[in-house]
């Protein structure tokens, strides 16, 4: 039983296209996550939503589209990709501050999107 | 604003040296979250360990060691007698009370030499 699940895992496309990454999670967390890995490594959040209302939007260009249908879905829509788009995307949920304590983030697998 | 930086971008050590790998904080807050995840070269993060900024206790889990100190705004990770399946990234990160963003430090890659 997959905590956090994406799809796909490997995504190749060309510049211009329009592509969706989806995420999904079974823990019963009421927060999801983007988070963006570039080829250094360096991981940044990209959007936050909770029970399906967004929270955090970092400085993200509007080609990048978040969707969350339910609080256990977050999808990532991006429009006229373009060659620096290339990263590893890595959704996220937790529980939100106000249950109490951070109980931390728990991570999927990751997406690794090429952009030839 | 919350910042961690973690300023060994890489380290290399011979199978069964310690490592310690070194992470600062900054944080307005009083009350905040440290974290450390492990990238292996399989790419997924894995959690380690969460401390808050009221539990200074440092923790041991088997061949891993944190020694959390305010006072230095420092939350450093120890591997002791290091194998061959600790050669990862290692991420350290900070998530402030009321703030869902999780901030990552630039990471540090480590290789353990058979």
């Amino acid at each position: 039983d997959t905590a956090v699940s994406q799809t796909p895992k490997y995504l190749v496309t060309q510049m211009g296209n329009d592509k969706s990454i989806k995420c999904e999670q079974n823990l019963g967390h009421d927060t999801m996550y983007w988070y963006k890995q570039d080829s250094k490594k360096f991981l940044k959040i990209m959007f936050s939503y909770n029970n399906k209302e967004l929270i955090i939007n970092e400085t993200v260009p509007n080609r990048f589209s978040p969707k969350s249908p339910d609080k256990a879905h977050l999808n990532l829509h991006i429009n006229s990709l373009e060659l620096g788009d290339s990263a590893v995307y890595f959704c996220a949920s937790s529980f939100s501050l106000d249950r109490g304590a951070n109980y931390g983030y728990t991570f999927g697998s990751g997406t690794r999107l090429t952009v030839v | 604003a919350q910042k961690v930086t973690q300023a060994q971008t890489e380290i290399s050590v011979v199978e069964k040296e310690d490592v310690t790998l070194d992470c600062v904080y900054e944080t307005r807050d009083t009350t905040y979250y440290l974290f450390w995840y492990k990238q292996p070269p399989s790419g997924e993060l894995v959690f380690l360990i969460r401390r808050n900024s009221f539990d200074e206790q440092n923790e041991i889990s088997g061949r891993y060691s944190w020694n959390f100190q305010k006072s230095t705004s420092s939350f450093n990770f120890t591997i002791t007698a290091s194998q061959v399946v600790d050669s990862a990234v290692y991420f350290c990160a900070l998530t402030e009370f009321g703030n869902e963003k999780l901030t990552f430090g630039t990471g540090t890659r480590l290789t353990i030499i058979p």
